[in-house]
């Protein structure tokens, strides 16, 4: 049974940086794509990007100059850092490991980040 | 913006078949499986179906799904009360070399 547990700072003041933490129970941690998601309130999900167990990342366009996806593969544990945050980033962000890069079948509990002077 | 276009929203009384739609492009949909995931209030979305028509262990076979060119379908037959939920199509995407998700169908069980 994997599970995937998820930590971070909820309440951000705009230009810091948002810091999660996602780590990775039972499974292996190598053969996937570690992943994070966002869903601003009331919208849609939007893919942020995805690491392997290596290191190789890849980023959304739309955010890849704000973001850094890294891990800690002896710790089996994946983090986020998206700098520079607006209002606009306000959203519960998921982490979630991806099965052949495109499907999601573990997801982490999300995060509410709320981005607010 | 989502270049997955599904209806807002879509509804049926229990017991009824119902389908939700989701169109792309051959960047995505023409080119690679279609996923679906049901998001219940104010929980982490959940894996329904991969690769276009593959239901995970555990989703009743009351739920599938089917592509055909840049379209895919998600049917839910026999619909039951615990069904209202959000459902989201998505499809890696070639032009933004990730994911890219639908705006998401909001189910409601008359």
């Amino acid at each position: 049974q994997v599970q995937l547990q998820q930590w971070g700072a909820g309440l951000l003041k705009p230009s810091e940086t948002l810091s999660l933490t996602c780590a990775v129970y039972g499974g292996s941690f190598r053969g996937y794509y570690w992943t994070w998601i966002r869903q601003s309130p009331g919208k849609g999900l939007e893919w942020i990007g995805e690491i392997n167990h290596s290191g190789s990342a890849n980023y959304n366009p739309s955010l890849k100059s704000r973001v850094t996806i890294s891990v800690e593969t002896s710790k089996k544990q994946f983090s986020l850092k998206l700098t520079s945050v607006t209002a606009a980033d306000t959203a519960v962000y998921y982490c979630a490991r991806a099965v052949v890069i495109d499907y999601f079948d573990n997801w982490g509990q999300g995060t509410l980040v709320t981005v607010s002077s | 913006q989502s270049v997955l276009t599904q209806p807002p929203s879509a509804s049926g009384t229990s017991g009824q078949r119902v389908t939700i739609s989701c169109s792309g492009g051959t960047s995505n949909i023409g080119n690679n499986p279609v996923n679906w995931y049901q998001q219940l209030p104010r929980t982490a979305p959940k894996l329904l179906i991969y690769d276009n028509n593959q239901r995970p262990s555990g989703v009743p076979d009351r739920f599938s799904g089917s592509k055909s060119g840049t379209s895919a379908s998600l049917a839910i037959s026999g619909l039951q009360s615990e069904d209202e939920a959000d459902y989201y199509c998505a499809a890696w995407d070639e032009r933004l070399n990730g994911v890219l998700f639908g705006g998401g169908t909001k189910l409601t069980v008359l």
